[in-house]
């Protein structure tokens, strides 16, 4: 297993597009989180899975977000109707135990919208 | 809802020797979890080390060490022998121990420098 992985790594869009963004978790982990990044900034919350049972969206994720995890594996974020404010890094982390012993993270997807 | 505040943007320590991060939070409940996760350049966030709120001695990892003060809520973060791979971003971040909660909730960070 090599850790959380996310793909792709950079992403630049223009105003207006769709982009889809991949997660693949440790296997063994069945919690998966989505947050977002910006400069100088803290990770947000942005959603989280059990297994593929979405349980929880921020009010951060409006309408043009949207997250599945089919069959409690990878998962995908896709924002619709990109706009700047969207650029930001895109951080996915998986864990054991509800995140009691902590996160694993991936390295993110930078998305930059134009 | 809970909060976490880190008060200081950048740090700055010589190689080898100690610095102190400093993290304070917000919170109403009595069982919960902090932890502090090291963010290096261009690289992903590794957790570095974890507090349980309910044990009163001090976690330690290496050269790692944390100062949990719960009246005060305050958890720092104390780097002993300061190395050059030390340099990065640190985030401080919270979880509740309710079995409802899940989120993580994260600071804003502090830059360390380590000069050589």
């Amino acid at each position: 297993d090599t850790g959380v992985s996310q793909n792709p790594r950079h992403k630049i869009t223009k105003r207006g597009q769709n982009v889809t963004f991949r997660c693949d978790p440790i296997s063994e982990h069945n919690r998966l989180y989505w947050y977002r990044q910006t400069l100088g900034q803290g990770p947000e919350f942005l959603t989280y899975f059990q297994n593929e049972a979405q349980l929880e969206k921020s009010r951060l994720l409006s309408d043009r977000f949207s997250a599945e995890r089919p069959k409690g594996s990878f998962s995908t974020l896709e924002i619709q109707r990109t706009e700047q404010g969207d650029s930001a890094m895109y951080l996915c982390a998986s864990s054991f135990l509800q995140g009691l012993y902590g996160y694993t993270f991936g390295s993110g997807t930078r998305l930059t919208v134009v | 809802a809970q909060t976490v505040t880190q008060s200081q943007p950048e740090m700055s320590v010589q190689e080898a020797e100690t610095v102190t991060l400093s993290c304070t939070y917000d919170t109403s409940e009595s069982d919960y979890y902090l932890f502090w996760y090291k963010q290096p350049p261009s690289r992903q966030m590794i957790l570095v080390i974890r507090q349980e709120a309910y044990k009163q001695q001090n976690a330690t990892e290496n050269r790692f060490s944390v100062n949990f003060q719960k009246a005060a809520k305050s958890f720092s973060l104390k780097i002993s022998d300061s190395q050059l791979g030390d340099a990065a971003m640190y985030f401080c971040a919270y979880r509740s121990a309710n079995t409802g909660g899940f989120k993580t909730i994260f600071g804003a960070g502090t830059r360390l420098f380590v000069k050589a």
